[in-house]
């Protein structure tokens, strides 16, 4: 099936820093990628849909300026968290569509961020 | 908005056994699409099985199928032999128009060897 690889796997960083997460289709070109927030022992919040060469359209209650998301090429979505807090610490996943039919999605690995 | 709700948060089955997950779900539309997604330990999400709601059959996939009622709004999981592999997180999921998935809460499921 298509591969969809996420990258860092697993991201610690201070405070106040930001932190760029990338999301990558392998063998696919992927005009839509969506990103989801997990916390521990919950389900999948959809925080943002990500359109090639437009603005991402963000879910309500989701900060635009905080969780910055650009979607450049066919291949590549990136969402940047912005001066990062500990409650920005997250399992952050992403996931791009492939083909026409709807749930045609694949799952990247997912990205651990834990900001001290 | 469509809602999707999973009742039990955890499930247990003995290894060979059958065991059947929960889930409901809202919606005011009449097409659409019903998914049931694992995520193991590795946390990568997979998919298990589709359903299209105009699709009266339900679906299934070696193993794993569902038993769709629409009029009841409820699409539960039947996972038969169940083996090892099979631990993990299960999440319902709907996705209509947009293709926007709306995830239940989920379902951990052990195997008890």
């Amino acid at each position: 099936g298509a591969v969809v690889s996420q990258h860092p796997s697993w991201v610690i960083c201070k405070s106040g820093t930001s932190v760029k997460i990338e999301c990558r289709s392998l063998d696919f070109q992927a005009t839509t990628m969506f990103w989801y927030r997990q916390f521990p022992k919950q389900s999948l919040m959809l925080m943002a849909t990500s359109n090639e060469g437009s603005k991402a359209t963000y879910e309500q209650g989701v900060e635009k300026d905080k969780f910055l998301i650009n979607h450049a090429s066919l291949t590549l979505s990136t969402l940047t968290v912005t001066s990062a807090h500990p409650e920005d610490s997250s399992f952050y996943i992403c996931s791009a569509r492939h083909g026409a039919a709807p749930g045609e999605l694949f799952f990247g690995e997912g990205s651990r961020l834990t900001v001290l | 908005a469509q809602t999707v709700t999973q009742s039990q948060p955890e499930m247990s089955v003995q290894e060979a056994e059958t065991v059947t997950l929960s889930c409901t779900y809202d919606t005011s539309e009449s097409d659409y699409y019903l998914f049931w997604y694992k995520q193991p330990p590795s946390r990568q999400m997979i998919l298990v099985i589709r359903q299209e709601a105009y699709k009266q059959q339900n679906a299934t996939e070696n193993r794993f199928s569902v038993n769709f009622q629409k009029a009841a709004k409820s699409f539960s999981l039947k996972i038969s032999d169940s083996q090892l592999g099979d631990a993990a997180m299960y999440f319902c999921a709907y996705c209509q128009g947009a293709q926007k998935l709306v995830f239940g809460q989920g379902t951990r499921l052990t195997i008890n060897p």
